[in-house]
């Protein structure tokens, strides 16, 4: 199972904010290692959102941001938007199980 | 045109074996690590092995080593994934993912994201 949790869905409406919990523990986000966000449409190649705690890759808009604070790190979608609709998943890597570890997976729904 | 192909996938029954393919263009393979990834039907995303760009270095997670062997391919541009003694918890959409370095995992840089990623190919292990 996976040993970074986040909320099993996040719902907003368009033009609104959303934020997912991504919370772990003493051997991954609080051991100091970067956390770093995907986004996830069943089907497609899943598409890195967040690198690095909080920096974005070329062409994603900046109402994508991302936080790190202890043993949990956050992503806050600004201006929500229909496509934002989508699965969103946090990573990092665990130093006990020596793995890279991803976040159990929240599903965002524009209302 | 950054692209990764997987292909391989299928229905096998348990204990067969199972080869996949990461086909890649558009970078300079050699100078990457390379990962695979799965998502279990209904399940999230998991890790399964990295190599590095050495095609020497190899990291896997616990519940497929002694299985699976992860390999590459630099002269073809091609990443492996070879599977045996399938088992029906193996049943998932298989990725291949670049590491944004050439070194990534347990004894080089935790900290690599996975920022380009292939669509992904089936594997269905049943009897």
């Amino acid at each position: 199972q996976s040993v970074l949790t986040q909320p099993p869905s996040v719902s907003g409406a368009p033009g609104q904010s959303i934020t997912i919990s991504c919370t772990g523990s003493s051997s991954n986000i609080g051991a100091g290692y970067d956390v770093h966000w995907y986004h996830h449409l069943p089907g497609t190649a899943p598409k890195l959102l967040i690198y690095g705690n909080n920096n974005r890759p070329s062409g994603v808009p900046d109402r994508f941001s991302g936080s790190k604070s202890g043993t949990s790190a956050s992503l806050a979608i600004t201006g929500l938007q229909a496509e934002d609709e989508a699965d969103y998943y946090c990573q990092s890597y665990d130093s006990s199980l020596r793995a890279y570890v991803f976040g159990t997976g929240t599903k965002v729904t524009v209302l | 045109q950054v692209q990764l192909v997987e292909s391989g996938g299928g229905v096998v029954q348990p204990g067969r074996s199972l080869r996949l393919s990461c086909a890649v263009s558009g970078f300079t393979f050699r100078t990457y690590g390379m990962h695979w990834v799965r998502q279990a039907p209904g399940k999230g995303l998991e890790w399964v092995a990295v190599v590095w760009y050495d095609e020497i270095n190899k990291f896997y997670r616990e519940s497929v080593q002694g299985r699976f062997t992860i390999s590459r391919d630099n002269s073809k541009n091609t990443l492996y994934l070879q599977m045996n003694s399938l088992r029906v918890e193996d049943t998932a959409v298989y990725y291949c993912a670049r590491g944004e370095g050439p070194t990534p995992g347990p004894t080089g840089n935790t900290d690599d994201a996975f920022d380009i990623w292939g669509q992904g190919t089936m594997v269905t292990v049943s009897s």
